[in-house]
């Protein structure tokens, strides 16, 4: 099976700093990668799906990039109200495996 | 309006059953796919099981296989996951989620409030 990776687990950030989350599949999924926040005691939401598109509705501060082993969440600008744990998650085929999370705080 | 209710969690003895049921509103049932996510206490989120839009596809991590079973009545927008044989590790809130297409190969655009699945003697 293919194992998702997250980095940092997580990380301290100043309001306004570019935060840049990067998650590594073991194997090659093509742009078969979403990207969700999940809020304290919230619900997760899905951000990002086909690696790089934003769903309806997310702030366009959030990016993501990447295709085949290697993706990347970017904030451009962190906000207080984007303090979550985000999520990777391939979806290629079965198993649908999320990465460890990365935890996002505000410094 | 996309809702998702799960319903039917609670305590349970190791070796015990549960049947979750999530009731799904405001879009075509049968045209998604469903997955149920869990997440242990202070945990990540772990994938748990999918079904494809017509139901004739499932999919289940290796650490359900031959315990859960899941299933989906499109007459009545509900969508199923049978857990048997329940272990302390199957302890977490469990969410239904609505997949972004008909197969299972999508990301999940729409979750539910998620359900409370306590496995203990």
């Amino acid at each position: 099976d293919i194992q998702m990776t997250q980095s940092p687990s997580s990380l301290s950030a100043s309001v306004g700093d570019r935060v840049t989350i990067t998650c590594r599949a073991s194997q090659g999924i093509s742009n078969y990668l979403a990207w969700y926040q999940q809020k304290p005691g919230k619900v997760p939401k899905l951000l990002i799906y086909g690696a790089s598109t934003l769903q309806s509705g997310v702030p366009s501060r959030f990016s993501g990039s990447g295709s085949g082993t290697d993706f990347t969440l970017t904030i451009s600008s962190l906000q207080p109200e984007d303090v979550a744990t985000y999520y990777c998650q391939k979806y290629n085929s079965a198993p649908l495996t999320f990465g460890g999370g990365t935890k996002v705080e505000i410094k | 309006e996309v809702q998702l209710l799960e319903s039917g969690g609670g305590l349970v003895q190791p070796g015990g059953s549960l049947r979750l049921s999530c009731a799904a509103s405001g879009f075509t049932f049968s045209s998604y796919a469903m997955t149920w996510v869990r997440q242990a206490p202070g945990k990540g989120l772990e994938w748990v099981s999918s079904i494809s839009g017509s139901g004739d596809n499932t999919y289940y991590a290796d650490s359900v296989k031959g315990r859960f079973t899941i299933s989906r009545d499109i007459s009545k927008n509900t969508l199923h996951l049978q857990m048997n044989s329940l272990r302390a590790e199957d302890t977490a809130k469990y969410y239904c989620a609505k997949v972004r297409s008909e197969v299972v190969a999508a990301a999940s655009n729409y979750w539910g409030q998620g359900i409370l699945v306590t496995v203990s003697s």
